[in-house]
C-alpha cells in the first residue's frame, strides 16, 4: 500500500535551518502537505506544493520537491524555539468518490536548542 | 482554527461502554473526517463524510460507527470501547471551492480507556 516516510527527530540550534524530510511512494500524488502540531494541539496547515511544481516558498518555508525520486522537504530558515513541534507530511491524491483522502508521515519532532 | 470545534475534549470512560464524540463547523464544508492519532503511527482515518448522510469506511474503522444528520455536525461511536481505543481523536474538514482538497483540524479529543 501506500507509504509516507519521516525521520523521527531533528534537534537544531536556534537561528539555523532545520531541514525536514519526506518519502513518498505514490507516484499520482497531486498535493503534498506540510502540518505543524504542537503539544496538545490540533494539526495547523504550514504550506502545500502542488504536484506540477518543484519549489515552494512563503517567508522563512521553503519546500522542494523531487517528484523523480518521490521526496519532499520543508525547510524553516532561522528556526525559533517556537518552531519546536511535530511537522507532519501527508500526500493527496484525487479522489474518484467521496472524499479528499490524505496519507500522513509518522511526524518529525523539531526541538529547537538555544 | 476554522471554526472547527470537538466535544468533550478529554474524556475518562470504561472498557465496554459506548462513547460518542463530536465534531462541530461552522465553515459550511462538505466533507468531513474523523482520524486517530497514536506514536509511531501518525493520523490515521476512521470514518470520512461527503454529505449529509453519506459515509465511508477509512483504514481503521473497526469498531467505530460515524453519523452526519447536519452538514455541520459529524459524530464518531464507539459501540463498546475497548482499551486499544485509547488515542487522540482529531477531527477535520475540508471542500469548498478552489482548494477543496486541503483539510483543516479540530483540536482534537483525548480518550483514555480504563
Amino acid at each position: 500500500g501506500e507509504d509516507v516516510e519521516q525521520s523521527l527527530f531533528l534537534s537544531v540550534r536556534e537561528g539555523d535551518s532545520s531541514v525536514i524530510n519526506c518519502t513518498y511512494t505514490d507516484s499520482s500524488s497531486t498535493y503534498l502537505y506540510w502540518y505543524k502540531q504542537e503539544p496538545g494541539a490540533g494539526l495547523q496547515l504550514l504550506t502545500y506544493i502542488f504536484s506540477n511544481m518543484d519549489m515552494k516558498q512563503d517567508q522563512r518555508l521553503t519546500v522542494l520537491l523531487n517528484k523523480k525520486d518521490k521526496h519532499l522537504s520543508l525547510r524553516i530558515a532561522d528556526t525559533q524555539t517556537g518552531d519546536s513541534a511535530i511537522y507532519f507530511c501527508a500526500d493527496y491524491k484525487g479522489s474518484t468518490g467521496g472524499g479528499n483522502k490524505l496519507t500522513f508521515g509518522t511526524g518529525t519532532q523539531l526541538k529547537v536548542e538555544l | 482554527d476554522a471554526g472547527i470545534t470537538q466535544s468533550p475534549r478529554h474524556k475518562v470512560t470504561e472498557t465496554g461502554t459506548p462513547v460518542t464524540l463530536r465534531c462541530h463547523q461552522t465553515e459550511n464544508h462538505r466533507y468531513m473526517y474523523w482520524y486517530r492519532q497514536d506514536p509511531g503511527h501518525g493520523l490515521r482515518l476512521i470514518h470520512y463524510s461527503y454529505g449529509v448522510k453519506d459515509t465511508d469506511k477509512g483504514e481503521v474503522s473497526d469498531g467505530y460507527s460515524v453519523s452526519r444528520s447536519k452538514t455541520e455536525d459529524f459524530l464518531l461511536t464507539l459501540e463498546s470501547a475497548t482499551s486499544s481505543q485509547t488515542s487522540v481523536y482529531f477531527c477535520a474538514i475540508s471542500g469548498r471551492g478552489a482548494g477543496e482538497e486541503t483539510q483543516y483540524f479540530g483540536p482534537g479529543t483525548r480518550l483514555l480507556v480504563l
